[in-house]
């Protein structure tokens, strides 16, 4: 089955920095690639989602990037802002397919 | 319009005991999932149920059974609650597998 690994842990920032987070997973057929923010006593949110059709997509100061050659995406995430501490989830799917997690990353901006 | 609703909160259950978690969701979506999430292992599929009728393992499924009661309600049972039971459990929904799926607010078990 599908195996996504997520990369940083955990991952400090300063205000106005960028952060970025890796995900790569194994199933080549793999088409659906969400990213999820869960803010504490809450459950995961879907933020940004791509489809294997495009390389990449932006909504304001988050964007997603996908290597399909490299089986890989990233979470960028611009103009950081205390409020965007959390914890960020990449997941993984196919067509009509369930998602796969990655191990979650520990997003901590300092003001 | 509340999304997907989960109950209870929070349960502490002794070891051997048994116990239902209760989901529903009112967007009149196909698919729903449970999932648990435990430090540092991410969440992690249990069971789910692709469309009214049916229902699967997920990654996890020992020590645990599901019943899709209609199109909105999924519950999760534990027969005999484990202390490796203990987690945060997500029950979540999407109009069909492979689109976004929408997320409750969690269950805190704990097993003692």
């Amino acid at each position: 089955g599908e195996n996504v690994e997520q990369h940083p842990s955990t991952l400090s920032v300063q205000e106005g920095d960028s952060a970025v987070i890796k995900c790569t997973y194994s199933d080549s057929a793999s088409n659906y690639f969400p990213w999820y923010k869960q803010e504490l006593g809450k459950g995961p949110q879907l933020i940004i989602d791509i489809r294997s059709n495009v390389g990449e997509k932006k909504d304001q100061r988050i964007a997603v990037t996908l290597n399909k050659t490299a089986k890989h995406f990233s979470l960028h995430i611009t103009e950081t802002q205390p409020e965007d501490s959390a914890v960020y989830f990449c997941a993984a799917s196919t067509s009509y397919g369930k998602l796969t997690f990655g191990q979650g990353t520990i997003l901590t901006v300092h003001p | 319009n509340a999304g997907v609703t989960q109950t209870p909160k929070f349960q502490v259950l002794k070891t051997g005991q048994s116990m239902t978690l209760q989901c529903a969701q009112d967007m009149n979506h196909n698919s729903m999932y449970w999932y648990r999430q435990d430090p540092g292992m991410g969440l992690r599929l249990i069971y789910y149920s692709a469309s009214e009728g049916t229902t699967d393992k997920g990654e996890v499924p020992n020590g645990y059974n599901v019943s899709r009661l209609n199109k909105r309600e999924f519950s999760l049972r534990l027969e005999s609650a484990a202390p490796s039971q203990t987690s945060v459990y997500f029950c979540a929904s999407s109009e069909f597998l492979g689109t976004e799926a929408f997320f409750g607010q969690g269950t805190r078990l704990t097993v003692v």
